[in-house]
């Protein structure tokens, strides 16, 4: 089945414990991205990749990095979290070509106190 | 990048058909209009993409006029189901589509 997974699905954790939320694709997708979504704001891009090795700032990268050594995996990492990085996070990874139409994970819903 | 503008809400009732409108008029020629839905803490999940005139799947019709500068997003005989927050979003790949807010649809019995 295609499809794209998350870990972990909800998290607590306190400010400044490093963590990473993970994310892989099997559909051998070029194209990986995180969002962030917060009541009222809609999704925003955190960071995208075009393909390995290959990564870029979205609109809200501000206290976040990402990796993607693999293809199918881009994992989203929070050196220091912060409260307001309390959301709930989605992956999504699609072909790198033609109009956008997305595989979304199933969200990493995060709270940091 | 071309920005989209939607009913922030909307309501309808069991077996109704349902219009949502998008309005896009900042398009590009090679930009596509594409629909999102996404369920309360799921991620969006594609419903449509059309580039002109009608397209129709086995979910809903996408209705796009001459100028391309709106959408229309029609859903028939919706269900409880239905309800749910629907995204448009125009642009040509390459990482130049964005979310916004979407319209947040309610169906009611």
């Amino acid at each position: 089945e295609a499809q794209v997974t998350q870990n972990p699905r909800y998290l607590i954790t306190v400010t400044g414990k490093k963590l990473t939320v993970t994310c892989s694709q099997n559909m051998n997708h070029e194209y990986m991205s995180w969002y962030r979504q917060d009541p009222g704001l809609g999704l925003r891009q955190i960071y995208y990749s075009m393909n390995v090795e290959v990564t870029d700032k979205g609109d809200v990268p501000e206290g976040y990095k990402v990796s993607r050594k693999e293809k199918r995996n881009f994992p989203l990492i929070l050196e220091s979290p912060s409260p307001n990085q309390t959301s709930l996070y989605f992956c999504a990874s699609r072909t790198g070509f033609g109009p956008d139409t997305q595989y979304f994970g199933p969200g990493t819903r995060l709270t940091v106190l | 990048l071309a920005k989209t503008t939607q009913p922030i809400s909307m309501d309808s009732y069991e077996g109704q058909e349902v219009n949502i409108t998008c309005s896009h008029n900042n398009i590009a020629t090679n930009d596509y209009i594409t629909w999102y839905q996404q369920f309360p803490s799921q991620g969006p999940r594609f419903i449509i993409q059309g580039y002109k005139t009608k397209v129709t799947n086995e979910v809903a019709s996408l209705f796009i006029p001459a100028d391309r500068k709106s959408s229309t997003l029609s859903l028939p005989r919706v269900s409880l189901s239905d309800t749910a927050v629907y995204y448009c979003l125009v642009g040509e790949g390459n990482n130049d589509m964005r979310f916004g807010a979407g319209t947040r649809l309610t169906v009611k019995p």
